[in-house]
This record gives C-alpha cells, structure tokens and sequence, in this order.
C-alpha cells in the first residue's frame, strides 16, 4: 500500500498570506494525486486533481506541483473561507490512501 | 447538479451489520464509480470501496472480509454493508461519486454531506 504523509500537521497563518502544505508518497505515484478541502461538518471537496489540474469553479488561488513522491499543494493569496483542513489522496494504487491532513488556523 | 445523500441508522449493536444507502439525484447513477469513505470523529479520512454502476467492485483489504457495496440502478441507489461492528466502526460515512475518465474511479468529484453512525450497545 502506498501511504500519504502530509506536513505540517497544522499551522497558523493571516489573510492575505501565501501558503504551502506538502504532501509525499511512500512509492512514486506519477501524477494520480488529488487535494480536498473539508470545513468542519462538512464533507470533503475537491480542489486539484492530476497533482496540478484544478477542478470546475475552484478558484484560482489554489495550484498543485509536483510528480513521483513530492507534491504541494499552494494557496497564493489566503481568504477568510480557506481556513480548513487539506487532504492529499494518491489514487496510483489500491487502496487509495489520503494524508493525515493538514488543519489551516488563523493567526 | 448532482446530489447525494446518505440514509440509514445512525445507533447500531456491536456485532451486528451497519446499513446504509446512498440516494443520487440531479443525475443518473450510470457510467460512475460510486464510494464509501468514512471518518472516525477527530480524525482523517479512509476509504471503503467502490461499486461500477455494473455491479463491479473493489474493496479496502482492511475492511474486505466484512464489506459489501451493492447497486439500485432502478432506484438510482447504492449501499454498504459493513458487518460484524465493533466502536471502531464508529465513523462519518460519506458517499461519493468517482469522476472516472482518464483519472479513473478515485477522485471523488460529488460527496454526500454525511451521515454519523455510532456503534454501541
């Protein structure tokens, strides 16, 4: 199984700032790698897939890079509704593993 | 646009089997793959398994021996059976609808809001 190690595990950050979550595969997964965001008791929603394409209406803030292992996933410009938790998911094999997610507070 | 929703018993018995069943509007549940994903309270997120709207599926081997996904395409429905429940089990439970294409079936483009099923006696 391929598991998805995210860092960090949270951090503080202010409106207006650039942000970056990295997430890394424990085998290489070529591009099948895909980035959600969930609001508290909401469901997950999804930002990128593809390591880097963006999905309909997400704005474009949001970019994902990377390829093999190592992947970010970069938020240019954070707005007050960003503040959340990020999930990467590899879905080059079965199962597909997310990371432990990443909780974005504000400072 | 495309909805789903979960429905089911939100107490269930330890031992005994944990039913739900995941109603898609706003589009035909054909030509998809289908999920289960679950979340225990405070925690991240494991997926399930999936089911092809053909009745094909793929399981998470850490859950295989207990699991069971079927499909209603009459009712535009899917469910899961997850037996043999200990506290463990004790999750949010999302369904989610698999983009497919070149992406395949696992990124999960439409989910449910969630349902909260508690194992206890």
């Amino acid at each position: 199984a391929i598991r998805m190690t995210q860092s960090p595990s949270s951090f503080s950050a202010s409106t207006g700032d650039r942000v970056t979550i990295t997430c890394r595969a424990s085998q290489g997964i070529s591009s099948y790698l895909a980035w959600y965001q969930q609001k508290p008791g909401k469901a997950p929603k999804l930002l990128i897939y593809a390591a880097s394409t963006l999905q309909s209406g997400v704005p474009s803030r949001f970019s994902g890079s990377g390829s093999g292992t190592d992947f970010t996933l970069t938020i240019s410009c954070l707005q007050s509704e960003d503040f959340a938790t990020y999930y990467c998911q590899q879905y080059y094999s079965y199962p597909p593993f997310f990371g432990q997610g990443t909780k974005l507070e504000i400072k | 646009q495309v909805q789903l929703q979960e429905s089911g018993p939100g107490l269930v018995k330890p031992s005994e089997t944990l039913s739900l069943t995941c109603t898609v509007s706003g589009g035909s549940i054909s030509s998809y793959y289908w999920s289960w994903i679950r979340q225990p309270p405070g925690k991240g997120l494991e997926w399930i398994g999936y089911i092809y709207y053909s009745g094909s599926t793929n399981y998470n081997p850490s859950l295989k021996s207990r699991v069971t996904i079927s499909v209603d395409t009459s009712k535009n429905q899917f469910s899961l059976k997850l037996s043999s429940v200990t506290a463990a089990d004790t999750a949010v439970y999302y369904c989610a609808r698999g983009e497919g294409g070149a992406q395949g079936p696992m990124v999960l483009g439409y989910w449910g809001q969630g349902t909260l099923v508690t194992v206890s006696s």
